[in-house]
Order: structure tokens, then C-alpha cells, then sequence
């Protein structure tokens, strides 16, 4: 099973900020991650796929990129709706599909 | 638009049985890729299971393995998660979700969009 290892666990910072969330593969799923945003009481939300590719109505501050076991996603200039709970997703070599622990990204 | 609605969650004592359900509309349901995703009471997402368009393949985590049993009747849009042999570590929400795109693609395997989940809870 590959493990994912998000980082770092909880990033503060303010509206207007830059902000680098890092996902971390066991072994390489080489383009097979994904990013979804989770607020509570809310369904999770597809943000990226294929480590680069924004999904359907997903505001051009986010971006992902990486390959291989190291991954990143970015978000631009944080807007107030933007502090949510963050997981990433890969499904190379599947079953099992595996999530990270994910970064919760408050305001600071 | 697409929707997912779950139903079914509820309390139950443990080594009980429950059934969740998915309704799904606003798209070619046969053709797509099936999930049921969950999220125990503060911790992360977990995938629990997956079953194709046509029913035929399904897959479990070990975790669920040889106690949940997922199923779909594409004739009413619906997917089921039959739950036996229920453990207090199972109570979670419960989020019915498909593949991002449709007959097996490589996007299959990525979830959009999500229902709002059902809560499952299981007592001691």
C-alpha cells in the first residue's frame, strides 16, 4: 500500500498569503495524485488531478505540481473561503486508493 | 447538474448490520465508476470501496473486506453499501462519490463530485 504523508500538518497563515501544502509518496505513483479541499459539514471537493490539471470551476490560484513521490499544491494569494482541511489522493497500482492525514490551512 | 444523495446512515450496537444507500441523478450512471469514501470522527478520508459500470468488479479496503458488500442497480440509479458485522472503529460519514469521468478512464479513479454523506454510528 502507498502511503501518503502530508505536511505540515496545520498552516497558519493570512488572507492575501502565499500557501505551499507538500504531499509525500511512499514510492512513486508517477502522475496519479490528487488534491481535494474539505470544509466542515461539506461535501470534499476535487481541486486538482493528474498532479496539475484543475477540475471543473476551480479558481486559477490553485496549482499542483510535482512527480514521482514529491507533490505540491499552491495556492496563490488566499482568499477567506480558501481555509479548509486539504487532502491528497493517489491511485496508482490500486487497490487500495490511499489518502493523506491531510494539512488543515487556518487563518492566522 | 450531477447529484449524489446518501441515505440510510444511522446508530446501530456493534456486530449489527445497516444499509446505506446513494440516489444518483444528472448523469449516465451505468457508465461510471462507483465509490463510497468515509471520515471517522476526527481523522482523514478513507476509500472504502469501489464497483464498476456494469456491477461486475468491485473492490474493498482490508479494513471492510469480507463485511461490507457494495452493489448498484442501474435500472434506479442507486448504489448500496450492505454493512454487517458493524465495529465501533466503522462509525464515520459516509460519502457516496464517482469517477471523474466516465467507462473506465484513467480519470475514473479520481472522485467528483461527492454527496453530502450519511452518518453511521456504532456503540460499543
Amino acid at each position: 500500500e502507498i502511503v501518503l504523508t502530508q505536511s505540515p500538518a496545520t498552516l497558519s497563515l493570512s488572507p492575501g498569503e502565499r500557501a505551499t501544502l507538500s504531499c509525500r509518496a511512499s514510492q512513486s505513483v508517477s502522475s496519479s495524485l490528487a488534491w481535494y479541499q474539505h470544509k466542515p459539514g461539506q461535501a470534499p471537493r476535487l481541486l486538482i488531478y493528474d498532479v496539475s490539471n484543475r477540475a471543473t470551476g476551480i479558481p486559477a490560484r490553485f496549482s499542483g505540481s510535482g512527480s514521482g513521490t514529491d507533490f505540491t499544491l499552491t495556492i496563490s494569494s488566499l482568499e477567506p473561503e480558501d481555509f479548509a482541511v486539504y487532502y491528497c489522493q493517489q491511485r496508482s497500482n490500486w487497490p487500495p486508493i490511499t489518502f493523506g492525514q491531510g494539512t488543515r490551512l487556518e487563518i492566522k | 447538474q450531477v447529484q449524489l444523495v446518501e441515505s440510510g446512515g444511522s446508530v446501530v450496537q456493534a456486530g449489527g448490520s445497516l444499509r446505506l444507500s446513494c440516489a444518483a441523478s444528472g448523469f449516465n450512471f451505468n457508465t461510471y465508476f462507483m465509490y463510497w469514501v468515509r471520515q471517522a470522527p476526527g481523522k482523514g478520508l478513507e476509500w472504502v470501496t469501489f464497483i464498476q459500470g456494469d456491477g461486475e468488479t468491485q473492490y474493498y479496503a482490508d479494513s471492510v473486506k469480507g463485511r461490507f458488500t457494495i452493489s448498484r442497480d442501474n435500472s434506479k440509479k442507486m448504489m448500496y453499501l450492505q454493512m454487517n458485522s458493524l465495529r465501533p472503529e466503522d462509525t464515520a460519514v459516509y460519502y457516496c462519490t464517482k469517477g471523474l469521468s466516465a467507462y473506465g478512464s484513467a480519470w475514473s479513479t479520481w472522485f467528483d463530485p461527492w454527496g453530502q454523506g450519511t452518518q453511521v454510528t456504532v456503540s460499543p
